[in-house]
């Protein structure tokens, strides 16, 4: 076990709905990063947070929003839902914005209907 | 574009060794990762490479040659348990610590 907590396990969703995820990262850690996995693909970066300021973004449109809190745990907002966006998101913290392995929490699998 | 390519699917026999091979095209390096992923759960570290050569780690062992854009992750004394997907990942450079992940080798390990 890594330390690194999300929440919650599943979730299910209608196409134009909102959806917040909550990541807790490992202690010592003030870097998160966020990945989406699609079945059977590789974990794609969508951002990157650390000390509460976005440091990196992938190719994601804004609807694809995050905030760190202070005690370095982070959320990932998702608006206007589309079916695409159906897949494991994982967080990952280090405790370093560059150089640090990233700690992967267990995931929230998120079902958009 | 951002090229990372390893095997799609592997089987191997329980005690075997089995080697698993990425190669990638990028645009930066910063060093490359090794994750394990078992089916519905997260990736869970395996070795880091930033210098061409072998590192080793008990029963894993990872070589990266930088020139040919190339690594590869060897497992020994295989055990059931081993199966898995193998996810290669590839760091970029620039203040930020972002992945770029292959799409993975689904490792099956039979009796």
């Amino acid at each position: 076990e890594t330390g690194v907590t999300q929440s919650p396990t599943h979730l299910i969703k209608t196409r134009g709905q909102q959806v917040t995820l909550r990541c807790s990262s490992q202690s010592g850690h003030n870097t998160v990063s966020w990945y989406q996995q699609a079945l059977g693909q590789g974990p794609q970066f969508i951002f990157q947070y650390y000390r509460e300021e976005e440091n990196g973004r992938g190719n994601f449109p804004p609807r694809f929003s995050g905030l760190q809190f202070p005690n370095y745990s982070s959320e990932l907002n998702v608006n206007a839902l589309e079916l695409d966006d159906s897949a494991l998101y994982l967080c990952a913290s280090s405790w370093d914005k560059g150089t640090d392995t990233q700690y992967f929490g267990p995931g929230t699998r998120l079902t958009v209907l | 574009g951002q090229n990372i390519d390893q095997p799609t699917e592997m089987t191997a026999t329980e005690g075997a060794i089995v080697q698993i091979n990425c190669t990638y095209q990028t645009s930066g390096f910063n060093g490359l990762f090794w994750y394990q992923q078992h089916a519905g759960e997260a990736p869970t570290f395996l070795s880091y490479n930033v210098l061409d050569g072998l590192e080793e780690k008990g029963r894993f062992s990872s070589f990266l040659s930088r020139s040919k854009g190339y690594s590869y992750l060897l497992l020994k004394e295989l055990q059931m348990k081993d199966s898995a997907s193998y996810l290669c990942a590839v760091r970029f450079p620039g203040g930020y610590n972002k992945l770029i992940f292959g799409a993975g080798t689904r490792l099956a390990v039979h009796p």
